[in-house]
């Protein structure tokens, strides 16, 4: 069965530090990840995926992953954050079914 | 294009009433999903559909039906309202496996 867990329900981080959100994963097999956002009273959003390739992947709005095999890992990160980031973040795994991870609430300081 | 719409935005049932949450996609798009979202949850798979004519469970199917018999619309019935499916609902479509998958904008049903 695959599955995915996000260990933080909620990350806080100042304006324009790095930000990481964590994601690790249970898939047999070579794994589809993603990443969604979530704003207030709306539905998810496409940030970035990974199916196979370079470890560190590229998204919307200048985040990105990082797909670690070794750690089953796939970290969303921003180099630096802005109040509007804040949002409920999923991280995501799946092929012809995607199963979702709790969320992380990302709660950006100004 | 309209994306992935989904009727009604809101709904209120009695516990034991029967009632379909609508999702119709004009992507053209082959791979279709219920999701519940509940607080704390995140969102849970229901059902999925991977063409017309093929569903298949998801993680919490129970209480709930599907079918496909266009590549458009996947509607989802529940068959008898219960409290605990109060939640909100959200419909999505893709283009193939491990596509980005596009989002409704939900269902938000509660059940009294």
């Amino acid at each position: 069965a695959q599955s995915v867990a996000q260990p933080e329900d909620q990350v806080n981080v100042a304006e324009g530090n790095p930000l990481t959100v964590k994601c690790t994963y249970s898939v047999s097999g070579n794994p589809y990840l993603f990443w969604y956002v979530q704003y207030p009273n709306r539905g998810l959003q496409f940030l970035l995926k990974y199916i196979t390739g370079d470890n560190l992947v590229k998204g919307s709005y200048g985040f990105e992953a990082e797909f670690n095999k070794s750690q089953t890992s796939f970290h969303l990160k921003k180099p630096s954050a802005l109040v509007s980031d804040s949002a409920l973040y999923f991280c995501a795994v799946g092929g012809d079914k995607i199963i979702f991870g709790k969320g992380t609430r990302l709660h950006i300081l100004p | 294009n309209a994306g992935v719409t989904q009727t009604p935005k809101f709904q209120v049932l009695k516990t034991g009433q029967s009632m379909t949450l609508q999702c119709a996609q004009d992507m053209n798009h082959e791979y279709m999903s219920w999701y519940r979202q509940d607080p704390g949850m995140g969102l849970r798979l229901i059902h999925y559909s991977v063409g017309a004519g093929i569903t298949d469970q998801g993680e919490v199917p129970n209480g709930y039906n599907v079918s496909r018999s266009t590549t458009e619309d996947f509607p989802l019935r529940l068959l008898s309202a219960a409290p605990s499916q109060t939640s909100v609902y959200f419909c999505a479509s893709s283009t193939l496996r491990g596509a980005e998958a596009f989002f409704g904008q939900g269902t938000r049903l509660t059940v009294v």
